[in-house]
C-alpha cells in the first residue's frame, strides 16, 4: 500500500474538468511540498506541478494544484484525449525520512 | 538541458546483487540543493521511491528496503550508483533515476527494465 492515497481511476468527457485527490498525513503532505506527475503509457513520469501549485515551464495552465492540510488536489480543465495517463502525487515524509508517492490515478477521457 | 540515463543489466538471477548507474548531464551534484533519487515501478504498478543522495553526500533510503540498498556518487563523472542485494523476482521493475532539488523530483531518466529470473 502506498503512503499517499489516491483514487484508482477518474473519468470525464473531453472539454470537461476533473480533480484528483491525494491524501496523506501531517508527516508528509501536512508539512512538505507536494508534486504531481503525469505518466503517459510506456513513458517515464513527467513533472506537472511542484511546490503544491507551481507549474514548470511548458505545462499549460489547464493543470493546477492545491493543498489544504494533509490533502492535495490536482485539477485538469479542458480535458483532451492526450491527457489520458496515470497521475501520481509525491512528497517527502519527514518522519520516515524518505520520499513517498500515491498509488496513482488512471485518467480516462471518455 | 538536464538529462539522466540509467544503465545496468536487464536480467539478474535471484539472490544476485543489482548494480545500476545513473549518468547525468546539465547539472552538478556538487551544487547546493541538488540530489539524485532512484525510483522503481513494477509492471502495471505504482511508483516506489528507493533512495536519494544529496550534494553534501547525505543519503536516504526506503525504510522497507534499507538493508538491501546502497547509493553512492562520483561527482567528477556525473554518476550515481545504486546497488540492491539479494534480488528476488518481486524486484522486477523499471528503475528510474531522477534529479531532485530538495522537495521536488523534477527530471526523470527514461528508465531501465530489470527482470529477476533464473
Amino acid at each position: 500500500q502506498s503512503v499517499l492515497t489516491q483514487p484508482p481511476s477518474v473519468s470525464a468527457a473531453p472539454g470537461q474538468k476533473v480533480t484528483i485527490s491525494c491524501s496523506g498525513s501531517s508527516s508528509n503532505i501536512g508539512n512538505n511540498y507536494v508534486s504531481w506527475y503525469q505518466q503517459l503509457p510506456g513513458t517515464a513520469p513527467k513533472l506537472l506541478i511542484y511546490e503544491n501549485n507551481k507549474r514548470p515551464s511548458g505545462i499549460p495552465d489547464r493543470f493546477s494544484g492545491s493543498k489544504s492540510g494533509t490533502s492535495a488536489t490536482l485539477g485538469i480543465t479542458g480535458l483532451q484525449t492526450g491527457d489520458e495517463a496515470d497521475y501520481y502525487c509525491g512528497t517527502w515524509d519527514s518522519s520516515l525520512s524518505e520520499g513517498v508517492f500515491g498509488g496513482g490515478t488512471k485518467l480516462t477521457v471518455l | 538541458q538536464v538529462t539522466l540515463r540509467e544503465s545496468g543489466p536487464a536480467l539478474v538471477k535471484p539472490t544476485q546483487t543489482l548494480t545500476l548507474t545513473c549518468t547525468f548531464s546539465g547539472f552538478s551534484l556538487s551544487t547546493s540543493g541538488m540530489c539524485v533519487s532512484w525510483i522503481r515501478q513494477p509492471p502495471g504498478k505504482a511508483l516506489e521511491w528507493l533512495a536519494r543522495i544529496d550534494w553534501d553526500d547525505d543519503k536516504y533510503y526506503s525504510t522497507s528496503l534499507k538493508t538491501r540498498l546502497t547509493i553512492s556518487k562520483d561527482t567528477s563523472k556525473n554518476q550515481v550508483v545504486l546497488t540492491m542485494t539479494n534480488m528476488d523476482p518481486v524486484d522486477t521493475a523499471t528503475y528510474y533515476c531522477a534529479r531532485s532539488r530538495m522537495a521536488t523530483i523534477d527530471y526523470w531518466g527514461q528508465g531501465t527494465l530489470v527482470t529477476v529470473s533464473s
